[in-house]
């Protein structure tokens, strides 16, 4: 089994509606991210935890929101999807202690989302 | 800011025709520089991570090496099953979590 799960893999909405994207991880790190990947651009960080109780924005989080339900599992709501939200999605997620991989991040499949 | 390019966009190769990507980085420190492959439709494998300049790592067909301003993944004598998009991230020694990633590389190589 995948150590970094999403739900959906694909997913299509309308603009004005509300979804959440689920990421859940069986590899026990405490650290989850979640990113956009748009053709052309690396990717962004939206969100990141270091653990349930510490969340923080990233650098394109404006029309986004996050909830850390347990150590495995990070959600990514789009309050009011808009066009402009399609994109690829990827959560990922590292392990602090793991000095020697210097904090390397494992990416989930991802989810493929269009918003009409 | 961290910056971070890569180049080409797009490489064509043939099978066995070796050759090298670039990642160019401007970074306040280099905590790590890494190497991710990914398929369509798949996220992102993590392949290397490089730490100082002067480093090489290898894994098959694929070395990458650092320089203070770049790094490069060099592919030898490729086969259609490394065709994928190569990215590039880089993390700085302020941010122990945050990847500046590049917009990535395509290579497709032809049998």
């Amino acid at each position: 089994d995948a150590d970094v799960t999403q739900t959906p893999r694909n997913r299509i909405t309308k603009t004005g509606k509300r979804i959440m994207l689920e990421c859940s991880q069986t590899k026990g790190h405490d650290r989850m991210y979640w990113y956009r990947q748009d053709p052309g651009l690396g990717l962004r960080l939206i969100y990141y935890s270091f653990d349930v109780k510490d969340i923080n924005k990233g650098e394109i989080s404006d029309g986004y929101s996050v909830s850390r339900q347990a150590q495995a599992k990070f959600s990514l709501s789009l309050e009011s999807a808009i066009p402009n939200q399609t994109a690829l999605y990827f959560c990922a997620t590292s392990d602090p202690t793991d000095r020697s991989y210097q904090e390397t991040q494992y990416f989930g499949p991802g989810t493929r989302l269009l918003v009409l | 800011e961290d910056q971070v390019t890569q180049s080409p966009e797009a490489l064509r190769l043939q099978e066995g025709e070796s050759s090298s990507l670039n990642c160019s980085y401007t970074v306040s420190g280099l905590r790590g520089l890494f190497w991710y492959r990914q398929d369509p439709g798949k996220g992102p494998e993590f392949l290397f991570t490089l730490y100082s300049a002067g480093e090489e790592k290898e894994k098959e067909r694929l070395k990458a090496t650092l320089t203070k301003k770049e790094s490069f993944l060099h592919i030898t004598a490729p086969k259609p099953e490394d065709s994928a998009t190569y990215l590039c991230a880089v993390q700085a020694g302020s941010n122990d979590y945050k990847l500046s990633f590049g917009a990535g590389t395509t290579v497709t190589v032809r049998a």
